[in-house]
């Protein structure tokens, strides 16, 4: 069955650290998108692409970053990791070419930044 | 600035009871209203979906009714089970231009949990 996981599903880090949270999906769908959730805040979009090569900005992209090379993987790199980063992360992938409008989520990252 | 202003924070019911989650949007360009639910150490999963050129759309014992004029929208879940405890996310979006695909805006969350 297709399917989009993330790995690590849990990692404590050190400040100041680059952290990178991995993304596969095999639904070979264009859009992909990573979101943090925090309690009170929902999720809150990270970062998005539409396609190989494509990356976008969203609401809270300060300190990450992401790059698309296939059309399976989205990898999320934290810089320099911070407190204020520790939550939990999911990634999500979603098929333009369908129009369907339905994202598919990961089981989520949980990240400690000690 | 939040979108999507989701209420309550958490909720308690009895089972077999009414629970009822309430969403208010601000962009009038949203056309798209999923609701996801996620259980614990789980991702998101899209329960039900509407778009606003009906007002009421019914899956089993879940039930979106929305209010175009007063921007509102909401999640009924009839005959509560435990079952149904979980985290509840009501969302919006807005159409894809060319060659972009939709964004979801999320609520804040409500923590249901219903009581055996």
């Amino acid at each position: 069955d297709a399917e989009i996981t993330q790995s690590p599903r849990h990692k404590i880090t050190e400040t100041g650290r680059q952290v990178t949270l991995a993304c596969h999906q095999t639904w070979n769908h264009n859009n992909m998108f990573w979101y943090r959730q925090d309690l009170g805040h929902g999720l809150r979009l990270i970062h998005y692409s539409y396609g190989v090569h494509d990356t976008n900005k969203g609401e809270v992209s300060d300190g990450y970053s992401v790059s698309r090379s296939n059309t399976e993987d989205l990898p999320l790199t934290l810089e320099s990791a911070a407190s204020s980063q520790t939550s939990v992360y999911f990634c999500a992938s979603s098929d333009r070419d369908r129009g369907l409008d339905e994202a598919f989520f990961g089981q989520g990252t949980r990240l400690t930044v000690v | 600035q939040q979108q999507v202003k989701q209420s309550p924070q958490s909720l308690i019911v009895q089972k077999g009871g009414i629970s009822i989650i309430n969403c208010a949007y601000e962009n009038t360009a949203f056309d798209y209203f999923p609701w996801y639910q996620q259980f614990p150490g789980k991702g998101p999963a899209l329960l039900i979906a509407i778009r606003p050129d009906v007002s009421e759309k019914k899956e089993g014992r879940f039930t979106i009714s929305f209010n175009k004029s007063a921007k509102q929208f909401s999640l009924h879940i009839m005959d509560s089970q435990p079952g149904d405890s979980a985290t509840y996310f009501c969302a919006a979006t807005t159409p894809g231009g060319s060659g972009s695909a939709r964004q979801l805006t999320f609520g804040s969350g409500t923590q249901l949990t219903v009581l055996p």
